[in-house]
């Protein structure tokens, strides 16, 4: 069956990089995305990647796609106070075109 | 161009009673996606439609149901409310339900039901 994991908690200096891992068990995922999630609001679509890519850029944002282990990451480079939330990490199957399962969540804290 | 839009955003319901929850997707979007998020399960998918279709549902009882309408607007309902439905009723909606180039699925902000 399908399967998500995050680690629950990151903690980085503001300034530093953050590096949030997640690893998925659905050989046939299609798109892999990461989601921000602050306190009482909804999920914010940061980027997603297709599963025939292998890296993606946008800003300060850096997703590495490492299909044979299924493992991906996401790098926030120069963190920042108000990157202070809960990431989650999403997969969509083949079967399942719009249909995401998702991991726990990693709750990353930014300290000045 | 306005977001996934989901109303109420707060309500509180009695045990036994049935609630709704709406959402409009963003302008063009013909797929919407339900979620539940509860600290102890996280985000499960509930349903998807497209086209006023049911694509694919979740492992739910069947007290929760929705429906699609010709606008694509969509609407949950969850009858004969039992406390653990306490949780935050996500909408989300793509362009598409299919695999293409980008297939972004974007989320609104959710409808805070509480049990009591």
């Amino acid at each position: 069956g399908e399967d998500v994991e995050q680690s629950l908690f990151l903690s980085v200096r503001e300034g530093d990089s953050s590096v949030i891992n997640c690893t998925y068990t659905d050989s046939s995922s299609t798109y892999l995305y990461w989601y921000k999630q602050e306190p009482g609001a909804g999920l914010q679509l940061l980027t997603y990647i297709f599963s025939n890519m292998d890296m993606k850029q946008d800003q300060r944002l850096t997703v590495l796609l490492n299909k044979k282990d299924k493992h991906l990451s996401l790098r926030i480079a120069d963190t920042q106070t108000g990157d202070s939330a809960i990431y989650f990490c999403a997969e969509s199957s083949f079967s399942g075109y719009s249909t995401l399962t998702f991991g726990k969540g990693t709750m990353l804290l930014v300290s000045p | 161009k306005a977001g996934v839009t989901q109303t109420p955003r707060y309500l509180i319901k009695t045990r036994g009673q049935q609630v709704t929850l709406s959402c409009s997707p963003i302008s063009g979007h013909r797929s919407v996606s339900w979620y539940q998020q509860t600290p102890g399960q996280g985000l499960q998918f509930l349903f998807e439609y497209f086209s006023e279709t049911q694509r694919n549902k979740g492992n739910f009882p069947g007290r929760f149901s929705g429906r699609q309408f010709s606008n694509s607007r969509s609407e949950m309902n969850v009858s004969t409310l039992e406390l653990g439905d306490s949780a935050l009723y996500l909408c989300a909606s793509s362009l598409e339900s299919g695999p293409s180039s980008g297939n972004t699925i974007y989320f609104g902000e959710g409808s805070w039901l509480t049990v009591v």
